[in-house]
């Protein structure tokens, strides 16, 4: 079956890096866009931009142009979602989700304290 | 786009006839998903193209509405469908609305 599953919970500080992967199993990685999304605490969702997991070409929502880089391991059928420079707003739940948002990650929690 | 739902909380009781509200900022032609999110979970789709129901979700479940303004119906509430329920554009790029949550009277 088709699942996207996350890597664990995070707690940094701020200034900090940080990369959570999205690994892809059931159908081929290369065949669909992979989506992030973001959810403070409370909050709803934001989208933050997806890659084309053929070109491994990054596209970036307005607020997430600084910062944050999308990457792939296409051997591995992993997605990638790099937070440089954490800030306390960037504490918050990231999905990743196939293309189409019918498969989604279970999320991954990040903390930012100092 | 902006999304805007209403109401924010809603409160029924289980066999009531639910309906959430989602308005867009500028025509979306019908390209509404609709999706519910429990505690804890991602979210997971119910509804796509305004008015067409994900496989598997029960019938209880409907989207209606058009240009800008968009409706999720619940029709017998059950105490499984407590839960937020977001609306999502994707018009042009794509927003989500900032959710109606559901509980149950």
């Amino acid at each position: 079956q088709i699942q996207l599953v996350q890597s664990g919970p995070e707690l940094k500080k701020p200034g900090e890096s940080l990369k959570i992967s999205c690994k892809a199993s059931g159908y081929t990685l290369t065949d669909y866009a992979v989506q992030w999304v973001k959810q403070a605490p409370g909050k709803g969702l934001q989208y933050m931009g997806w890659i084309n997991t053929q070109t491994g070409k990054p596209t970036y929502a307005e607020d997430f142009k600084e910062r944050f880089v999308f990457s792939l391991e296409t051997s591995a059928s992993t997605a990638y979602l790099q937070i440089n420079n954490l800030k306390n707003e960037d504490m918050a739940t990231y999905f990743c989700a196939r293309q189409g948002f019918i498969y989604w990650g279970q999320g991954t929690l990040v903390t930012v304290s100092s | 786009i902006q999304m805007t739902q209403s109401p924010s909380l809603l409160s029924a009781s289980v066999g009531d006839r639910v309906t959430l509200s989602c308005k867009a900022g500028q025509n979306i032609n019908n390209d509404l998903a609709w999706y519910q999110q429990k505690l804890g979970e991602a979210p997971k789709v119910l509804i796509y193209n305004a008015n067409s129901l994900r496989t598997g979700i029960p019938s209880r479940f409907s989207g209606s509405g058009s240009g800008t303004d968009y409706t999720l119906t619940i029709s017998s509430l059950q105490p499984e469908d407590v839960a937020t329920y977001f609306c999502q554009q994707y018009n042009s790029w794509t927003t989500f609305g900032s959710g109606t949550k559901l509980e149950i009277k």
